[in-house]
């Protein structure tokens, strides 16, 4: 059974930091890895996916890379700012639009 | 482009009661899914469907869950009779096959049963 872990649990920043997340997971016969970002009160939206080909997604600030091999995953963010406070989590479907098994979430917050 | 839609966005019901829990997919999008959020066990799948078809509900917690989706726009969670542990925030989400493309969650619905 796939197991998907999220260190750290939560960590703070001051604004302007770059930092990074982490991902791992059990079993590497994963499809894609995706992150997503949870604002308090709301549902989960997706930042980034990548493919299990690829080595590596950006969007803006954010970069997320995926080593199969060794089972983890990072989310890069460039430049933080408090608006990027919320929760992050890494999701690894079984088969493509299959169930996806969730990390815990790191909860990322940005002091101005 | 309207992203899934879920109704209502909050329900406060007595234990005992039947709670009915609504969602609209994306447009377009075949497969659908059913989740629960808690502090203790964080995200859990509880059913999804394709096209229509529930595929696999193993995570549905007993029979007094029950989910339909009657339509390629809507699906409906059903708990009857509800209690209090049943409190969560439940998610709908939607995508499509193929290649492999990210899930699109709606905002939720909270649920407290006292």
């Amino acid at each position: 059974k796939q197991e998907v872990t999220q260190i750290p649990a939560a960590l703070s920043v001051p604004e302007g930091e770059n930092l990074v997340l982490n991902c791992s997971f059990t079993d590497s016969a994963i499809y894609n890895l995706q992150w997503f970002r949870q604002d308090p009160g709301k549902g989960l939206t997706s930042l980034l996916l990548i493919q299990s080909s690829q080595r590596e997604q950006t969007s803006g600030r954010l970069n997320a890379s995926l080593d199969k091999s060794s089972g983890r995953s990072t989310l890069y963010i460039a430049a933080s700012q408090p608006g990027d406070s919320a929760t992050y989590l890494c999701a690894v479907p079984e088969t493509s639009g299959s169930r996806l098994t969730f990390g815990e979430g790191t909860q990322l917050t940005v002091n101005p | 482009d309207a992203g899934v839609i879920q109704s209502p966005r909050h329900e406060v019901t007595e234990m005992g009661q039947e709670v009915t829990l609504r969602c609209k997919p994306i447009s377009g999008h075949d497969y659908l899914f059913w989740y629960r959020q808690t502090m203790m066990r964080g995200l859990e799948l509880l059913i999804y469907f394709n096209n229509n078809v529930p595929i696999d509900d193993s995570g549905m917690p007993e029979d007094r869950f029950s989910a339909k989706m009657p339509n390629a726009s809507f699906s409906t969670l059903k708990i009857q009779p509800s209690e209090p542990r049943d409190s969560a925030v439940y998610f709908c989400a939607s995508t499509q096959s193929g290649g492999g493309q990210p899930q699109h969650f709606g905002d939720g619905t909270r649920l407290s049963i006292l």
